[in-house]
Parts: C-alpha cells; structure tokens; sequence
C-alpha cells in the first residue's frame, strides 16, 4: 500500500520569502505521479503543480517548483517570492499510473502554511 | 464551465437520520471521484465512478454508504443511519479520463450530533 507523509504539520514564512515543504512516498510502484495541492481557509482544494514519475526534469508552476527525488522518494514543495495569498493547507499526494487501476489520490496529513506580512 | 459543485455545502443531521450529498462534475469528465476528509487530515479515497459505472470502493465504505452516478453525469452519495462518527468533510472531485488530474469541489461539510 502506498502511505504518503508529510512530516511537518505547521509552517510559517515572511512574504517574500522562500519556503520549502517536506514529503515523502512508501511505493513498489515504478510509475506513478505525485501531485501538491492547496486548500485555503474553507476554500476548496486546487491543484499546485503536478510530477509525472518517469520525467527526471522538475516540475514549475511560475512561484512554485518540486525537488523530486525518486531513489530517495521524497517531493517537496518550494514555493518562492511567498505572498498572503499562499496561507493554505498544503497536501502532497500519490497516484498510481496505469489505465487498469483505480487512480485514486493518496494524501498526506498535510501542513499549514501562514505567510506572515 | 464552472468547475465541479457539489450541494449542500453543509448540513447537520441528527444521528439515525439518511442524508444524501450531490456532486456536479466539470462538464466532460467521465471520471468522479468521491474522498472523506475528517479534521486535520488529508483527503481520504471513498469511492470512484467511470461514466455511470461504479468501479472501485474503498473498505471505508460501510453498508450504510451507497453512491449513484445514474447518467455518467452527476453523482449523489447517501449515509443512511448516521453515526457522530460520518461527521466530515464531503468532496467530490472529477477528471477527463484515467491519469488526469483529480479537480475538486468545494465538499459538504457534515456534522452529526
């Protein structure tokens, strides 16, 4: 079974500043995708930025990069330049790749981020 | 197109009572997902719709849950006898196809006193 673990439950971070979350993977799987997503405060949850398995090339979304690391089974989350906007919960999770399997998500306990003015 | 919607946003029952949550899908999406999230956790995985076919569910999906997607479009999940326990967060989430990126609704929050 695929666990996913997010190791650092509270962050906070000057705006303007730079802050890295932490996540790490357990899988047998070979190809997958992993995937940080955001929740603001009673807002729903949207997409961040997405990492295909087999691409050796981090993934960047303008503020936002991952450093993936599949040996290690870690993807974290920088997030540069940090804005108030960006205070959110923050989940890492972990999809199965494959057209015969379910594809459903597996997430992390998450962390919150305050980005403080 | 107006990303997935999902009605009520909240609602409070009393334990024993059936309530029933619908989810709009983004338009298009044969995929529909449904997850719990309880306090300060992640999303968990309920169950998964292709089309109107219902493929996969989770061991968190007692007897007392049962979920429809009747015409692949909209899905509406049902908790029959509440416990205090089913309190939660209710999300509903839709993708294009096997692979693609999960996009959620804003959930029903549910409360069971």
């Amino acid at each position: 079974a695929q666990t996913v673990t997010q190791s650092q439950p509270e962050m906070s971070v000057q705006e303007a500043e730079t802050v890295t979350l932490s996540c790490t993977y357990d899988t047998s799987e070979s190809n997958y995708y992993l995937f940080w997503y955001k929740q603001p405060p009673s807002r729903q949850m949207i997409l961040v930025i997405r990492q295909e398995a087999y691409k050796q090339q981090n993934a960047t979304e303008n503020r936002f990069s991952v450093n993936f690391q599949k040996a290690a089974k870690s993807f974290s989350l920088k997030i540069s330049d940090s804005q108030l906007g960006d205070t959110a919960m923050y989940f890492c999770a972990f999809m199965k790749q494959g057209v015969y399997n379910n594809n459903d998500m597996r997430f992390g306990a998450g962390t919150r981020l305050t980005v403080k003015p | 197109d107006t990303g997935v919607s999902q009605d009520p946003r909240h609602k409070i029952t009393k334990r024993g009572q059936n309530v029933t949550f619908r989810c709009d899908p983004i338009s298009e999406h044969n995929r529909l997902y449904w997850y719990r999230q309880t306090l300060g956790q992640g999303p968990e995985f309920l169950t998964y719709f292709q089309n109107e076919a219902q493929l996969e569910k989770s061991r968190l999906l007692s007897d007392r849950f049962s979920a429809e997607r009747p015409k692949g479009s909209f899905s509406t999940l049902e908790i029959q006898r509440t416990e205090q326990g089913d309190s939660a967060m209710y999300l509903c989430a839709s993708s294009w196809g096997v692979q693609e990126t999960q996009y959620f609704g804003p959930g029903t929050r549910l409360l069971v006193l």
